[in-house]
């Protein structure tokens, strides 16, 4: 299970944080990283970026000047920071499992499947 | 970038139907995934690896292509079928389509 929690609301130009807790997996397990998908209203999923629990992140260019991404082994948990919020990031936040499909995942990022998502955390920015 | 197409389908339940998503480069690994996503539900896999059903998933579901042109097909519509479906590569970073609506006629 994935659960996101965070602020339902924050104002303009200000920063979100949110967290993802994980239960029935370690994100200590090097078969797996560890992401967040975003989806405004009505609109398509956007790949904000992925994590792996040794450190390397991997961020979408359009989003990485205001995207940090960490993870805390001991709470089994990961983070995500956006900085600098506008209403175009108003929306909602899913936290996701991905599966490493080849070895090199941990060095790029993919090839990974995200197989497992989170109900998804509602943010408005307003 | 990937492009779903066509944007809204308007079916019957028990039709068949095919959905299309292009890439604008070839998709390393055929690394191709596609989702579906009821109103007010999280995404769910259906196919990864282009055509490897996930698990769970009826058979009624089916992905081809590979290199830019993929496909998933739904042999027989169910009502609970009429959703978004969201294609996703991920074998060159990652990316996901704009989504093709599956509506009832």
């Amino acid at each position: 299970q994935l659960y996101e929690s965070g602020p339902g609301l924050v104002k303009p130009t200000e920063t979100l944080s949110l967290t993802c807790t994980v239960s029935g997996a370690s994100i200590s397990n090097s078969n797996y990283l560890w992401g967040w998908i975003r989806q405004p209203p009505g609109q398509a999923l956007e790949w904000i970026g992925t994590i792996y629990y040794r450190g390397p992140t991997w961020l979408n260019p359009s989003l990485r000047t205001r995207v940090s991404l960490s993870v805390d082994r001991a709470r089994d948990q990961i983070s995500l920071r956006l900085t600098s919020l506008t209403a175009a990031d108003t929306g909602t936040y899913y936290c996701a499992r991905a599966t490493v499909e080849r070895p090199g995942a941990l060095y790029s990022g993919y090839p990974a499947l995200y197989d497992w998502w989170g109900q998804g955390s509602q943010v408005t920015v307003s | 970038v990937l492009t779903q197409s066509p944007g809204t389908l308007a079916l019957s339940p028990g039709d068949r139907v095919t959905l299309y998503c292009t890439a604008s480069q070839r998709v390393p690994g055929n690394f191709l995934a596609w989702y579906q996503q009821r109103p007010g539900r999280t995404p769910r896999l259906l196919i990864s690896d282009a055509f490897v059903r996930a698990t769970g998933i009826p058979d009624r579901f089916s992905g081809s292509g590979s290199g830019t042109d993929f496909t998933l097909t739904i042999r027989r519509l169910d009502p609970e079928d009429f959703a978004v479906y969201y294609c996703h590569q991920y074998g060159d970073s990652l990316s996901f389509g704009g989504g093709t609506r599956l509506e009832i006629k």
